[in-house]
């Protein structure tokens, strides 16, 4: 069964402390992982996609990169701002569906 | 260049009562999904419509059908209320059935079953 597990559930950081987010997965085909961004009352807003071992993106204070195995969400620096919940997500090639398989997310909180 | 819009914002319903939900997708977008995001979890996949058509669905039960509209607007029915249905429904919409591409969410209907 196809499974992704987001740790950690929750996360208070200290405004500039940099930290990590981790998305380790099991699916039977990787078509690609996503990183997704959810204010509270809001849906997902779109921040990134991987396709394949090694590949790293970046946007403003956060980074993504992918391996075999799991993906890291690095975020530098933090400001108030960046606090929501952060989602990850994969779609598998293959199937009949082509929606996404999302994790439970890390609720992210940033004080000043 | 308009966003993906939902209607109503906010929905209570009686179990065994059906409900129907609505989303305009983003100009340009001719793909739709569905997804149901319970209090605390990640969004699950409901279905997809693509062309009008059905082309990919999620471990959901028949009593949650759609439909997509020729101006690629879409709607969500669920038949026959259940207190477990109680969610948040997100609407998607992107411009090639969502392979490689990122998803345009909207801000959702929260629906309540009592």
């Amino acid at each position: 069964e196809d499974q992704v597990t987001q740790s950690p559930e929750a996360l208070r950081l200290q405004e500039g402390e940099s930290s990590s987010l981790n998305c380790s997965y099991t699916v039977s085909g990787l078509r690609g992982l996503f990183w997704y961004r959810q204010d509270p009352g809001k849906g997902p807003e779109f921040l990134f996609t991987l396709y394949s071992a090694g590949e790293e993106k970046e946007k403003e204070r956060l980074k993504a990169t992918l391996t075999k195995k799991e993906s890291f969400l690095h975020i530098t620096a933090p400001k108030p701002e960046d606090s929501a919940t952060y989602l990850c997500a994969v779609q598998i090639s293959g199937g009949g569906a082509d929606g996404l398989t999302f994790g439970k997310g890390t609720h992210l909180i940033i004080q000043p | 260049e308009t966003g993906v819009t939902q209607s109503p914002t906010h929905l209570i319903k009686t179990r065994g009562q059906q409900v129907t939900l609505r989303c305009s997708s983003q100009s340009g977008h001719n793909t739709v999904s569905w997804y149901q995001q319970a209090l605390g979890q990640g969004p699950q996949f409901i279905f997809q419509y693509y062309r009008e058509e059905e082309n990919g669905r999620g471990n959901f039960p028949p009593r949650f059908s759609g439909l997509q509209f020729p101006n690629y607007s879409s709607e969500l029915n669920v038949n026959a209320l259940e207190l477990d249905d109680s969610a948040l429904y997100l609407c998607a919409s992107s411009s090639n059935r969502g392979i490689y591409e990122k998803l345009f969410f909207g801000s959702g209907t929260q629906l309540s079953v009592l």
